[in-house]
């Protein structure tokens, strides 16, 4: 079945430590995206990629870093500057970037910092 | 920052009422979409509206795109248990070669049986 895995589905780290939710994707989507989601906030988009080797900044993205080494894997970092890293993330992806393309998300990973 | 924005926030619902939720943009948009997050799970693609003045229909959900393409709402009718979740619309961003969607906070609804 074609789609999109994240891992692990809960994540529990202390706080001060980096932590990296990993995002694979087999549609053979170019574009792929990171997002973070809160309680009445929406989603806020973190990073996205156009393509391999390529990634750009979203809205939050202090705190977080990304790499795009392979066109099915977006790895998201959570590092220890993100000042509120308990949320859940969620990771998308889609054919092009273009806007006009809909976005098939992953399950996603509720990271807990204690 | 926010550039589409959705109302309302919270809504609920006797089972078998109908239901709506607006988008509002300040810009025109190219196109809107729209997604469903059951709770516990994550956003599903529901629609692409594209035209001015556009409707469609899945089953009991209607989906409008204003003439002006500044405003979209989503209509369901008889409302069901399995409609419960979260809706949210999404636009483009204003920004030129913007690649980005931009998610409105999303209507929470809730059907009491």
């Amino acid at each position: 079945d074609g789609g999109i895995t994240q891992s692990p589905k809960y994540l529990f780290r202390k706080e001060g430590q980096n932590v990296t939710l990993s995002c694979e994707q087999n549609l053979n989507h170019d574009a792929m995206y990171w997002y973070r989601q809160d309680p009445g906030q929406g989603l806020r988009l973190i990073y996205y990629s156009q393509i391999v080797n390529d990634f750009q900044k979203g809205d939050i993205a202090e705190g977080y870093s990304v790499s795009r080494e392979k066109k099915e894997s977006f790895p998201l970092t959570v590092t220890s500057a993100q000042k509120n890293p308990t949320a859940f993330y969620l990771c998308a992806s889609s054919v092009g970037s273009a806007t006009y393309n809909e976005q098939f998300f992953g399950p996603g990973t509720r990271l807990t910092v204690l | 920052g926010q550039q589409v924005m959705q109302i309302p926030q919270y809504q609920h619902v006797q089972e078998g009422e109908d239901f709506t939720t607006y988008c509002n943009s300040s810009t025109t948009l190219s196109n809107i979409q729209w997604y469903k997050q059951r709770p516990g799970g994550h956003p599903v693609f529901l629609i692409q509206l594209v035209k001015s003045g556009e409707v469609k229909k899945q089953k009991r959900l209607t989906f409008q795109f204003g003439e002006a393409k500044k405003n979209s709402s989503l209509h369901i009718t008889a409302t069901q248990t399995t409609d419960v979740g979260t809706y949210f619309c999404a636009g483009p961003r204003a920004e030129a070669g913007s690649y980005q969607l931009t998610f409105g906070k999303g209507t929470k609804l809730s059907v009491i049986p």
